[in-house]
């Protein structure tokens, strides 16, 4: 049973519009969710994280929100460029161990 | 920069063929991980070592067995390869401070075809 699913396998959004990447969990011990971007033939390379004592954090274009009451988080991507163009990884950690559980990934298509 | 290497990024085996898979890490890092990326699955952990000849099972551990001689380079080894490893897997590492969290850094993967 997969503890943290990413329900949408696939996002096109328009060059310039916003993008949102939806992630939920199901272990309550998790403490710490990360969001990595894979591009093809290349391994994935870590975007943004966010501790559980937060509900945001922000990056440049890239905002990550967490409901906790929810299980759920998400990655908004403000304005999106065609280089962001790839499969997205929801993970989470949990008591701060080194071990990730990943979600099973959403491809992002942002066309020009 | 932190790299990690790894030695093959396509590999094709016969069934039943032993098979080594190589990652090499240049930052000193205590953790390495073998993942393996199955589409709609995303990255699933196989085994994580934490020190030399140290070894911890990951979720999918069945088939596979690892090998952490120097603290820079972790094998993977499927003992008698089978058509359900076909897949892509990832080697990975992590600075080892305790407490809290530590970012892994990915390799680019091998693309492992069983026929």
């Amino acid at each position: 049973d997969q503890q943290v699913k990413q329900n949408s396998p696939s996002l096109s959004v328009q060059e310039g519009r916003i993008s949102i990447l939806n992630c939920d969990y199901t272990n309550s011990m998790f403490d710490y969710f990360l969001w990595y971007k894979k591009y093809p033939a290349e391994g994935p390379t870590f975007l943004i994280s966010i501790s559980s004592i937060k509900d945001k954090n922000e990056d440049g274009r890239f905002t990550v929100f967490l409901n906790k009451s929810a299980k759920h988080l998400s990655l908004h991507i403000v304005p999106s460029q065609p280089g962001d163009s790839a499969v997205y990884f929801c993970a989470a950690s949990a008591n701060a161990g080194n071990m990730l559980t990943f979600g099973g990934g959403t491809r992002l298509m942002v066309k020009p | 920069d932190v790299k990690v290497t790894q030695s093959s990024r396509y590999l094709v085996k016969r069934t039943g063929e032993k098979v080594f898979l190589e990652c090499v890490q240049d930052m000193d890092h205590e953790n390495m991980f073998w993942y393996r990326q199955d589409p709609g699955l995303g990255l699933r952990l196989i085994y994580f070592s934490y020190d030399v000849k140290m070894k911890e099972k990951g979720d999918i551990p069945e088939g596979y067995s690892v090998s952490r001689e120097k603290k820079e380079r972790f094998s993977l080894i499927l003992e008698s390869a089978s058509t359900n490893q076909t897949s892509m897997y990832l080697c990975a590492s992590s600075p080892g401070f305790a407490g809290r969290f530590n970012e892994q850094f990915f390799g680019p993967g091998t693309r492992l075809t069983v026929l």
